[in-house]
C-alpha cells in the first residue's frame, strides 16, 4: 500500500518562531488533507489540498502532487498550535479505501 | 451545523466482552469510516461505509464489524475483547463518497 512519512517526528520551538511540517508519499494521490489533533484527541481538519497552495491566516500548505510532497507551515506559533500534525492520503479520492495517515509530527510550543 | 458525534466519548471493559460504539455523521453526509488510533500503530483505517452498505475492511480481524443505518448513523461492534484493542476510535463522514472527511471526537476503550 502507499507509504507516508511525516517528518520532523517532533519539534520544539518557542512561541513567536515558524516551522515547516513535511509530508511524503509513495503514490499518486487524489487526496491530501492535513490534521491538527487537540490534546482531547480530536482530528481539526485544517486543508484539503491534493495539489497546490492554500492559506488559512497563519497556517499555509503546499503540496506538489508530481514530486510527491505536502508542506504545511506555521507562521508566528502560540502555544494553542502544540499537539500533533498529521498528513493523510486516499489513492482513489472516492473515499472506500479510506485514508492513510502519516505517523505525524508531535510539535510543542513554549511560550 | 453539528459535526460528528460519537458515544460514548469514555469506555472500560474486561477482556471478553463485547462493546458496541455508535457515530452520528454530519447532518446530509452519506459516508463513514472508522479508524483505531494506538501508540504503536497509529492512526489505522477500519471500514467505510456508504448508503448502508461496507465497500472496504481495513486489515483488522473478523473480531470487528460495523454497520449503517438508513439514516446513516453507524456503529462498530468488537467483541471478545483483547488488551490491544485499547485504543481511540474515531468516526469520520464525508458528504459524499470522499473526498473531505470530518471526524469526531472519538471513543476511548480501555480493555482490563
Amino acid at each position: 500500500g502507499i507509504q507516508v512519512e511525516q517528518s520532523p517526528p517532533d519539534l520544539i520551538l518557542q512561541e513567536g518562531a515558524n516551522s515547516t511540517l513535511r509530508c511524503n508519499f509513495s503514490d499518486s494521490v487524489n487526496n491530501l488533507q492535513w490534521f491538527h489533533q487537540n490534546p482531547w484527541g480530536q482530528l481539526i481538519n485544517l486543508f484539503y489540498i491534493p495539489s497546490g497552495t492554500k492559506q488559512n491566516g497563519r497556517l499555509s500548505a503546499t503540496t506538489v502532487a508530481t514530486e510527491r510532497y505536502s508542506l504545511l507551515y506555521i507562521s508566528s506559533s502560540q502555544t494553542t498550535d502544540s499537539g500533533v500534525y498529521f498528513c493523510a492520503v486516499d489513492l482513489s479520492g472516492g473515499g472506500a479505501d479510506g485514508l492513510t495517515f502519516g505517523k505525524g509530527t508531535h510539535l510543542i510550543i513554549q511560550p | 451545523k453539528a459535526g460528528v458525534t460519537q458515544t460514548p466519548r469514555y469506555l472500560i471493559k474486561t477482556r471478553g466482552q463485547q462493546v458496541t460504539l455508535s457515530c452520528s455523521p454530519i447532518s446530509g453526509h452519506r459516508s463513514v469510516s472508522w479508524y483505531q488510533q494506538t501508540p504503536g500503530q497509529g492512526l489505522q483505517f477500519l471500514f467505510e461505509y456508504f448508503s448502508e452498505t461496507q465497500r472496504n475492511k481495513g486489515n483488522f480481524p473478523g473480531r470487528f464489524s460495523g454497520r449503517q443505518f438508513s439514516n446513516s448513523r453507524s456503529e462498530m461492534n468488537v467483541s471478545t475483547l483483547e488488551l490491544g484493542d485499547s485504543a481511540l476510535y474515531l468516526c469520520a463522514s464525508s458528504q459524499g463518497q470522499g473526498p473531505l472527511w470530518y471526524f469526531g471526537p472519538g471513543t476511548r476503550l480501555t480493555v482490563t
